[in-house]
């Protein structure tokens, strides 16, 4: 069975300090990469990564996917205390169904 | 564009009655999926639906639940008899269709059986 693994759990950093969210997937018919940012409320769209290499990249966050190692990255440099939240990512597959990791809970202490 | 609508929004019952939760997906969309989403277990997708019919429901946990889509602006999430363990934020999201389109969340009701 599909399955998507967020790295790490949680994790805590200062006001102004660079952090790399990782996901990584095991896949029979990959069709994309979601990342998505929850606060204390629904799921909100960040981006969709379909091919291998290319970067998204949104104000402060960026992300990339890597199809041959099976992983993505979720980059935010310049933390504020807004960016604090449970990060998602999902892998589309067949049917256009997601299968979800368990999310990163980000804090950003000011 | 009012986004995916929800109702209730929040919703506290007792064990043993019957829960029914509201969704508007956002017009124009065929797809729409149930999720239930607890500390434990993280988000599940219970159902979804494609132009009204149900896809695929091997989320839903129990006879208890069930879902319908009587038309392309709503449908409806029902727990029969409701028991603690249902308690959770039941989100709705929908998409258009094509293959690389994302899913846009409800609100989410909080629910609470006691």
């Amino acid at each position: 069975e599909d399955k998507v693994v967020q790295s790490p759990l949680s994790l805590v950093v200062h006001e102004g300090d660079t952090v790399t969210l990782n996901c990584s997937y095991e896949v029979t018919n990959f069709r994309s990469l979601l990342w998505y940012k929850q606060e204390k409320k629904a799921p909100t769209f960040l981006f969709m990564l379909t091919s291998s290499g290319i970067e998204k990249k949104s104000g402060r966050l960026s992300s990339i996917l890597d199809k041959k190692e099976l992983f993505s990255i979720l980059n935010i440099t310049a933390t504020q205390t807004g960016d604090s939240a449970v990060y998602l990512c999902a892998e589309t597959y067949s049917n256009y169904q997601l299968i979800w990791g368990a999310g990163t809970k980000l804090i950003i202490k000011p | 564009d009012a986004g995916v609508i929800q109702s209730p929004r929040h919703e506290v019952t007792e064990m043993g009655q019957e829960v029914t939760l509201r969704c508007k997906p956002i017009s124009g969309h065929d797809y729409l999926f149930w999720y239930r989403q607890t500390m434990m277990r993280g988000l599940e997708l219970l159902i979804y639906f494609n132009n009204n019919v149900p896809i695929d429901d091997s989320g839903m946990p129990e006879d208890r639940f069930s879902a319908k889509m009587p038309n392309a602006s709503f449908s409806t999430l029902k727990i029969q008899p409701s028991e603690p363990r249902d308690s959770a934020v039941y989100f709705c999201a929908s998409r258009a269709g094509g293959t690389y389109n994302e899913q846009f969340f409800g609100p989410g009701t909080r629910l609470t059986v006691l």
